[in-house]
């Protein structure tokens, strides 16, 4: 089966600027994890989706950050404006469905550099 | 709030040694503990889920075993390969949260 699929694989932005990711779960997966992950560090969850409904945001800095997954398929997650602490790798998965015998399986990320 | 530690942050071990990688979990109300692998530039790739009823699970040459009672789950990787060098990482799932540890980087040397 296709795995979970994110783009880009890199971006490089000036603070203050926006940008948006996007991910594309693997097929049938009901439940869409976006996390972040800073150098050397283990991946934070930023929010939860379970179909198109959000099931848990409260890692996620409202004021800037945003996500959406409209139709419970695929989703994009933004930044606006940006700030240098968001340097880091963003990390997409996805699970069957939100229970407690169900794996994550990720995606290879995209890389944000902030200048 | 759930802290996950892992110790320790970095292993060098020569090809055919038998090793074992620690996590730690400071709040035992938890649904089940996951161990990755992360191999650079990419992202994780689950190994083994242990639900919170359950003490292990195997998976040919890994077995990880969970005592929630003690906060702590091993990793033990049989007769390791250069290809286990990666950064093996633990999470735990509290809620609807999940919570990883900062990684072991394990390097197999041959």
């Amino acid at each position: 089966e296709a795995g979970v699929a994110q783009s880009p694989r890199y971006k490089i932005i000036e603070k203050r600027q926006s940008v948006a990711f996007w991910c594309n779960p693997i097929s049938g997966h009901a439940t869409l994890y976006w996390y972040q992950q800073i150098l050397g560090q283990g991946p934070k969850l930023l929010i939860q989706f379970q179909n198109n409904g959000v099931v848990d945001d409260s890692q996620l800095p409202k004021d800037r950050f945003s996500a959406e997954r409209l139709k419970g398929v695929d989703s994009t997650l933004k930044i606006q404006p940006a700030k240098l602490e968001d340097s880091a790798v963003y990390l997409c998965a996805s699970s069957l469905y939100n229970a407690g015998n169900q794996p994550q399986h990720f995606g290879d990320g995209t890389r944000l550099s902030i200048l | 709030k759930q802290e996950v530690t892992q110790i320790p942050a970095a292993l060098s071990v020569p090809e055919g040694e038998n090793l074992v990688l620690n996590c730690s979990f400071t709040d035992s109300a938890i649904y089940n503990l996951q161990w990755f692998r992360q191999d650079p530039g990419k992202g994780l790739t689950s190994l083994l889920l242990i639900q919170s009823s359950q003490r292990e699970q195997t998976s040919g040459r890994l077995n990880a075993s969970l005592d929630k009672s003690s906060g702590r789950s091993t990793l033990y990787i049989a007769a390791s390969q250069p290809g286990d060098s990666a950064t093996y990482l633990c999470a735990v799932r509290t809620g609807n949260q999940f919570y990883f540890g900062t990684g072991t980087s394990l390097t197999v040397i041959p």
